[in-house]
């Protein structure tokens, strides 16, 4: 079973709205969790990263949350604009071995005019 | 002054040739890894290199045969490729195998007709 879900995997917003990204992770224990953008075509970029004692980061329009408790982070997308439309991915490291990591599925993000 | 390089982008082939795909990284990270994007989206990590040395490797098919010869280039030869090797194979780098900072390379499609 994979330690990282996310949801929804996929949704479609308006040029200009916001929008928000879920994911549960359930890797013991916890040192951080990074969210990452891929664009089309393209190979994953580094947005944040969420140390376990960190609760809200801001990149931008681009805002995620932490709660280490219920293990639990969100990604915010403030005023959405065509550029955002890409897959946005949730890691953690795995506790199996130095450098490894557990990668989510994605929530594929698609913004229309 | 690209970080991750990957080469070639797009690779056709058909089922049981032998092909190889080549990255090299210019950030002076010691720590290199092969992932494999499928086409449900999840990047799953294939193996990983530290200073030349194999640290992971991950349950794949010994068709798959990594190479460094230096802490700057990864290679990835594949032999008798099947169809089911089709995907998208990333290259990454980060500074240590403690560093969780992974840097990617645009990727290389390849296609196994």
């Amino acid at each position: 079973k994979n330690q990282v879900e996310q949801s929804p995997q996929s949704l479609i917003i308006l040029e200009g709205k916001n929008c928000t990204l879920q994911c549960n992770y359930t890797v013991s224990p916890f040192s951080n969790l990074r969210w990452y953008k891929q664009d089309t075509g393209r190979g994953p970029v580094s947005l944040t990263i969420m140390t376990f004692s960190e609760n809200t980061k801001s990149n931008g329009r681009y805002t995620a949350t932490l709660d280490a408790d219920t293990k639990q982070s969100s990604l915010h997308i403030t005023a959405s604009q065509l550029s955002d439309s890409a897959s946005y991915i949730c890691v953690v490291p795995s506790t199996d071995s130095w450098g490894k990591l557990q990668f989510g599925a994605g929530t594929q993000v698609v913004v229309t005019p | 002054d690209t970080a991750v390089s990957q080469t070639p982008k797009y690779l056709v082939t058909q089922m049981g040739n032998d092909k190889s795909i080549k990255c090299e990284q210019n950030l002076g990270h010691d720590t290199m890894y092969w992932y494999k994007q499928d086409s449900k989206k999840f990047l799953k990590i294939m193996f990983s290199y530290n200073n030349k040395e194999l640290i992971i490797n991950e349950t794949v098919p010994n068709r798959f045969s990594p190479k460094s010869p230096d802490k700057a280039h990864l290679n990835l030869h594949i032999n008798s490729l099947e169809l089911g090797d089709s995907a998208v194979y990333f290259c990454a780098s980060s500074p240590t195998v403690l560093t969780y900072e992974q840097y990617f390379g645009p990727g290389t499609r390849l296609t196994v007709t």
